[in-house]
């Protein structure tokens, strides 16, 4: 089954401790990307990757890092949570062919303390 | 500038009554348009899109939404709701110049009444 998934669902956190969200994909996309949640603001892009080894900043990106090693993964680090980076995160990817739709994970709801 | 507008943030309809989400969108040139709904506690799932042709266009769900140029808009439909239609409707634009980004708006909100 074509699907994106993440991990961990369900995060709660202190604020300053490390913490990654993984995202894979099995639909071998190129383009891979990470949005907030927030309520009354809709989605939000914070990073995105068009390749690997080749990202760029979204919107958002401030307090976030990415990584893309290996295609299929694009995981998101927060090196120093804080508590105004409580939110609802997901993740997306989409294929070559432009324009495309972009297929969702389930999302990681993320609570800093 | 550019952006996406959902005027409404919530909506409610009884059962079986019919429902227009309203989307309008501000760009130079026609972007890519979509509708993507989220149930409680789930992703986002494509209700459907439209790139060029037809301006009414079918989805799943039971859903259409119709593309009017001249409105700068793109409103969905459903001629007969269901309770499980209750969810988060979100329309997204990809913009011509960046098909890579996609643009939320801030969604509308269904409560379905029985």
């Amino acid at each position: 089954e074509a699907q994106v998934t993440q991990n961990p669902r369900y995060l709660i956190t202190v604020t300053g401790k490390k913490l990654t969200v993984t995202c894979s994909q099995n639909m071998n996309h190129e383009y891979m990307s990470w949005y907030r949640q927030d309520p009354g603001l809709g989605l939000r892009q914070i990073y995105y990757s068009m390749n690997v080894e080749v990202t760029d900043k979204g919107d958002v990106p401030e307090g976030y890092k990415v990584s893309r090693k290996e295609k299929r993964n694009f995981p998101l680090i927060l090196e120093s949570p804080s508590p105004n980076q409580t939110s609802l995160y997901f993740c997306a990817s989409f294929g070559q062919k432009r324009p495309n739709e972009q297929y969702f994970g389930p999302g990681t709801r993320l609570t800093v303390t | 500038a550019q952006s996406v507008t959902q005027p409404d943030i919530h909506i409610t309809v009884s059962e079986g009554a019919s429902l227009e989400l309203r989307c309008n969108y501000s760009y130079g040139a026609t972007p890519y348009l979509f509708w993507y709904v989220q149930s409680p506690g789930q992703g986002l799932q494509l209700l459907l899109k439209y790139f060029s042709g037809d301006t009414l266009v079918q989805g799943i769900k039971g859903f259409e939404a119709e593309f009017k140029r001249s409105q700068s808009s793109f409103n969905l439909r459903k001629p007969s709701v269901h309770w499980s239609d209750a969810a988060e409707y979100f329309c997204a634009v990809a913009p011509p110049y960046n098909t890579d980004k996609l643009i939320f708006g801030t969604g509308t909100r269904l409560q379905v009444f029985p």
